[in-house]
């Protein structure tokens, strides 16, 4: 089975501009979760989708979007790139219910979208 | 609210000797606890999770963590340390719903 791939895996931006990053999720798994990962700030959730609709976001401003697809596909979105935009940011899908959460369901890891803002 | 606070940044040990890394969790529901190692240049792999079931968590590459509520921890530890275990390796706390904190992470480096 194909895990969760990431594209495109780097990125170079400049100030102002915006970005779309795209990531999809192993087959079966309903959930996809954003994360942005900085050596200052370390791992950090954006937000999370379940069919299609987002279940939980995390304190980003609301230049972080994203949406997912009927496929489970998601894409991130962030507008008026700013310097500390800088940073890994991570897919991740997990296999679990529309009652459920992911308390309790592993999440499996994308390789990350390096995305550099100059 | 919840929390988690991985006590060490930096570990370091030599090969064959046993491995400590530590968590703290705070969560006002019944936490899962999840412990994730990233190599470098490569995704986080899930190496081990508890969920309100057994304390004594077995994981992958010979990893276990205890689950100790009184003391609100949960260190990961393995008996013999390999060169291969060098990574970063991150403590995780879900709880009350869908969103996941993950601790600051702790850098393993293993000395030959």
């Amino acid at each position: 089975k194909a895990g969760v791939t990431q594209t495109p895996r780097y990125l170079i931006k400049t100030r102002g501009q915006q970005v779309t990053l795209s990531c999809s999720p192993i087959s079966g798994h309903r959930s996809v979760s954003w994360y942005q990962q900085t050596p200052g700030q370390g791992l950090q959730f954006l937000f999370e989708y379940f069919s299609e609709t987002q279940r939980n976001k995390g304190n980003f401003p609301g230049r972080f979007s994203g949406r997912q697809f009927s496929n489970s596909r998601s894409e991130m979105n962030v507008s008026t790139l700013e310097l500390g935009d800088s940073a890994l940011y991570l897919c991740a899908s997990s296999l679990t219910s529309a009652s459920g959460s992911l308390s309790y369901n592993e999440q499996f890891f994308g390789p990350g979208t390096r995305l550099t803002v100059l | 609210a919840q929390s988690v606070t991985q006590l060490d940044s930096h570990v370091s040990v030599s090969e064959g000797t046993p491995v400590l890394l530590r968590c703290n969790y705070s969560s006002s529901y019944s936490p899962s606890l999840f412990w994730y190692v990233q190599h470098p240049n490569k995704g986080l792999q899930l190496l081990l999770k508890y969920t309100s079931a057994a304390t004594l968590v077995k994981g992958i590459n010979g990893f276990e963590a205890e689950f100790k509520k009184s003391e609100t921890s949960f260190h990961l530890t393995k008996p013999s340390a390999h060169m291969s275990d060098a990574a970063e390796y991150f403590c995780v706390v879900t709880s009350g719903g869908f969103k996941t904190i993950f601790g600051a992470g702790t850098r393993l480096f293993v000395k030959a």
